[in-house]
């Protein structure tokens, strides 16, 4: 089974329109993530939800909408999509332990997407 | 901001060679995590080191933390062309609980049989 699943995985579109991108974890954890790796491969945060409620929002364009209807599944609308959108996309998932020093966190396989 | 700088950036050897990746950081982190990444994938945890001066195995892969708890290594003995990927080390973003990860830029290391 897989842990943590986006779709699509590959999203081609064109300048100006709004695209989503679906993730859903089946490990049970209480917090999502959502990841931009650029061309160089630096990995990025850019928005956290624990149990729902939006944690990490870090300067995103407002055209960034994340939405977790339920702490199994997070997902990212982009309006008014720009050249500059265009990377891989992760989605990832950890369970929050407070005492804990770190969190492992599980990523999905990513949705690349290219905007022409 | 604490950031976490990864080098070399690229490495391309040939199989059974030993190499070495650095994560620095000017900052001190109460964790470092080793994560790999193959081609069209997400990234993998490694392993996770937290106290200074600590070292882990992984088969023949060997991490280190430094004893400052701010810097950590990654060591590959005879390297084979299945440990091709992209390496990234990671650190708790300081000051929250919530599973914020500061990531190093990654190693781009290619395996040649």
């Amino acid at each position: 089974d897989t842990a943590v699943s986006q779709t699509p995985k590959y999203l081609v579109t064109q300048m100006g329109n709004d695209k989503s991108i679906k993730c859903e974890q089946n490990l049970g954890h209480d917090t999502m993530y959502w990841y931009k790796q650029d061309s160089k491969k630096f990995l990025k945060i850019m928005f956290s939800y624990n149990n729902k409620e939006l944690i990490i929002n870090e300067t995103v364009p407002n055209r960034f909408s994340p939405k977790s209807p339920d702490k199994a599944h997070l997902n990212l609308h982009i309006n008014s999509l720009e050249l500059g959108d265009s990377a891989v996309y992760f989605c990832a998932s950890s369970q929050e332990r407070l005492a804990a020093h770190y969190n492992e966190q599980f990523f999905g396989p990513g949705t690349r997407l290219t905007v022409l | 901001t604490q950031l976490l700088e990864q080098s070399p950036q690229f490495l391309s050897i040939q199989e059974g060679e030993n190499l070495t990746v650095y994560c620095n950081s000017s900052s001190v982190f109460s964790s470092l995590q080793w994560y790999r990444q193959e081609p069209g994938e997400g990234p993998v945890l490694l392993v996770t080191v937290v106290t200074g001066g600590e070292v882990k195995k992984l088969k023949r892969l060997t991490f280190q933390f430094g004893d400052a708890r701010k810097d950590s290594s990654l060591h590959i003995t005879a390297a084979q062309p299945g440990d091709t990927g992209l390496y990234l080390c990671a650190g708790p973003a300081g000051g929250t609980s919530y599973g914020k990860l500061t990531f190093g830029q990654g190693t781009i290391l290619t395996v040649h049989p």
